[in-house]
């Protein structure tokens, strides 16, 4: 079954602004990971944040997590055409595999 | 090959056949996922592979699915007599860590291979 859930399901905004997606999940996690996933392709891993920490950088990518809302965001700041893409979060329960969102469809317009 | 290769990378099929579809993860890679992927839904879990250890199955959805790995090589995961609702992109991933050290292993995934069942 699917726990993490994304919003929106579709995104589209102008080069140069901030996107701002976010996924809620359900049961307890060890950590949350964030994927891209371009067009006909495989996902790609982007950014790892463990259940302790609450805010974590990489690049123009910024993931916060709050454990007591059981929700994460991801901010991807300056866009960039080349990030349209579909983001999929992906809950770590520890003994299980990664169970995935329906993910957000970005589309960053030049 | 750098990466998790697929392979076809398309396959279209009529209704009661079977079909086989090859993963060949990254060398050194001890974990290996299925996961399919209908259109504009994320990503439901099949099956896992860890070295040695019993294969997890609890993901696959009938017994028309099955899955095979020898040692921590290739994995082919075949689907008997295909129904419609068997259409989708199927994805393989690697890792280099158990499901427990995944902190610091994520997945890679392949390309995927796209399954029509006309």
């Amino acid at each position: 079954s699917q726990q993490g859930e994304e919003d929106p399901q579709a995104l589209s905004i102008q080069e140069g602004e901030n996107a701002t997606m976010n996924c809620s999940y359900k049961t307890s996690i060890n950590n949350l990971q964030w994927y891209r996933q371009n067009s006909g392709r495989g996902l790609v891993h982007l950014i790892l944040i463990r259940s302790n920490e609450r805010e974590k950088h990489s690049g123009r990518l910024r993931v916060t997590l709050d454990t007591s809302k059981k929700s994460s965001s991801l901010l991807i700041t300056a866009s960039r055409a080349a990030d349209t893409a579909s983001y999929f979060c992906a809950t770590d329960g520890g003994n299980t595999p990664l169970v995935f969102g329906k993910g957000t469809r970005l589309s960053v317009i030049a | 090959g750098a990466g998790v290769s697929q392979s076809p990378s398309n396959k279209v099929t009529e209704k009661g056949k079977d079909v086989e579809l090859r993963c060949d993860p990254i060398s050194g890679h001890t974990a290996l996922y299925w996961y399919r992927q209908r259109l504009g839904q994320g990503l439901e879990f099949l099956i896992y592979f860890q070295g040695n250890s019993a294969p997890d199955k609890s993901g696959l959805p009938s017994d028309r699915f099955s899955a095979e790995r020898t040692g921590e090589s290739v994995s082919t995961l075949t689907i008997q007599r295909t129904q419609q609702e068997d259409s989708a992109v199927y994805l393989c991933a690697s890792s280099l860590a158990e499901i427990r050290d995944r902190d610091n292993f994520p997945l890679h995934f392949g390309n995927g291979t796209r399954l029509t069942v006309t």
